[in-house]
């Protein structure tokens, strides 16, 4: 069965360096999202991508975060300098129609559990 | 701010009950409703879909929608102690311009053996 896969699964990191987390989405799948649930908290949305540009971002998507879709596959997510407070499990899904139109179900990938010290 | 709203919980239901959970929201024009399962330390895992009013069954699972009074539920019949896991609501609601997927808090669900 087709799935989303992210990379790495575990990074720890020092306040204030640069992470970039990987995702391939499900191949056929139009729409890539970011969210993350920091621990025992909810699961939040940072933003959502299709045709190459950002659809929809949060607030807590600021200027320190960046999407990109280098290629055909990959799908990352960059955080520019990293702060204690991001600390969270960042989860990459994919959709094959915009979630909220139509049917729009998201498959999430396993997670990257990101810790900053 | 659109909310999702569920009750924490813990449930815990027995081996072979009806566990019912319960999930509100406030945005009268969503229109897709979602349940997922996480278990500890992994990703949320899709359940259900449903778009209509009324129910919705698949297998053990039946998703019933009430958009009157804005209220969607997972009835998980012959509960297994596997199905012991937080239960997540989710519901494409408009935050500023953005429609988006919105997640409540989740219920914890123990199935006793």
């Amino acid at each position: 069965e087709p799935e989303v896969t992210q990379t790495p699964s575990h990074q720890v990191t020092q306040m204030g360096q640069e992470v970039i987390l990987r995702c391939v989405p499900i191949s056929n799948h139009l729409y890539f999202y970011w969210y993350r649930q920091i621990l025992g908290q909810k699961v939040e949305f940072l933003v959502s991508f299709y045709n190459n540009e950002i659809s929809e971002k949060s607030e807590i998507f600021d200027d320190q975060f960046s999407v990109e879709r280098p290629d055909g596959s990959n799908f990352t997510l960059k955080i520019r300098s990293t702060k204690l407070e991001d600390s969270a499990m960042y989860f990459c899904a994919s959709s094959v129609s915009l979630a909220g139109r139509g049917t729009g179900e998201l498959f999430f990938g396993e997670g990257s559990r990101l810790t900053v010290l | 701010q659109k909310e999702v709203e569920q009750n924490s919980g813990p449930l815990s239901v027995p081996e072979g009950a009806i566990a019912s959970l319960n999930c509100t929201y406030s945005d009268r024009v969503s229109q897709s409703f979602f349940w997922y399962r996480q278990y500890s330390g992994k990703s949320p895992e899709l359940i259900m879909s449903i778009y209509s009013n009324g129910d919705k069954e698949d297998g053990r699972f039946t998703a019933q929608l009430n958009k009157a009074s804005q209220y969607v539920s997972l009835l998980i019949r012959d509960s297994q102690p596997s199905d012991s896991a937080t239960y997540l609501c989710a519901v494409n609601t408009l935050s500023g311009s953005a429609r988006q997927l919105t997640f409540g808090s989740g219920t914890q669900l123990t199935v006793l053996p």
